[in-house]
């Protein structure tokens, strides 16, 4: 079955960067893009962009284009969101979905909580 | 397009009809999703393209369009159903997505 594991949760100083995976199983990993979402507390979602692992291609909204970097490892399976000068309003839940073409949409990582302070 | 639009709030008694909509200009062209958010969880589908309904969601949720709008309609609203409610799709190019700003759905 298609599952996708997020890492871990971090506690970050602002300023800082933020690295989080997605490690992706149970389908073609480089076939389907993997776009990113965040979620503020008590917030809606939010998105950030996608990657598709087989050309590496990259959208950034353009809220977070000078700040974002998405990157895939194929031989792993695993996609990463990196997120630089971190701000503390960055403090969210941040997801991985799988995502096929234009709105198409299916799972979801468990999310990954970030939590920004001094 | 850049927005899609929801109301912030519904109410229903249990047993009622729950509709949610969701506008925007480019859901003539995109296919739209919704998805359930209960506290602590990630958002779990419910409706896909348009009116799809994945595997194990209960048959009292369906889906429907109309030119610039979406609607999602949970029939015999039961209390587990109190959650998040948000809609998803893409602008007009399919490159960027957009989300609703989410409907609280309140089981009175």
């Amino acid at each position: 079955q298609v599952q996708l594991v997020q890492s871990g949760a971090e506690a970050k100083k602002p300023g800082d960067s933020l690295k989080v995976s997605c490690t992706a199983s149970g389908y073609h990993f480089p076939g389907y893009y993997i776009h990113w979402v965040r979620q503020a507390p008590g917030q809606g979602l939010e998105w950030m962009g996608r990657i598709f692992p087989n050309s590496g291609v990259t959208n950034y909204a353009q809220k977070f284009q000078d700040r974002v970097t998405m990157t895939t490892d194929t031989s792993t399976s695993t996609a990463y969101m990196e997120l630089s000068s971190l701000k503390s309003d960055d403090t969210a839940v941040f997801y991985c979905v799988r995502g096929g073409e234009g709105a198409q949409s299916d799972y979801w990582g468990q999310g990954t909580l970030v939590t920004v302070s001094s | 397009s850049s927005e899609l639009s929801q109301p912030p709030s519904v109410s229903v008694s249990p047993g009622q009809t729950a509709r949610i909509t969701c506008s925007g200009d480019s859901l003539p062209k995109q296919k739209a999703y919704w998805y359930q958010q209960k506290p602590g969880q990630a958002p779990l589908q419910v409706i896909y393209k348009d009116s799809g309904r994945p595997s194990g969601i209960p048959e009292r949720f369906s889906g429907s369009t109309s030119e610039t709008t979406v609607t999602l309609t949970i029939s015999g609203v039961q209390a587990e159903d109190e959650a998040d409610y948000y809609c998803q799709s893409a602008d007009d190019s399919g490159t960027y997505w957009l989300f609703g700003g989410g409907t609280k759905l309140t089981v009175l």
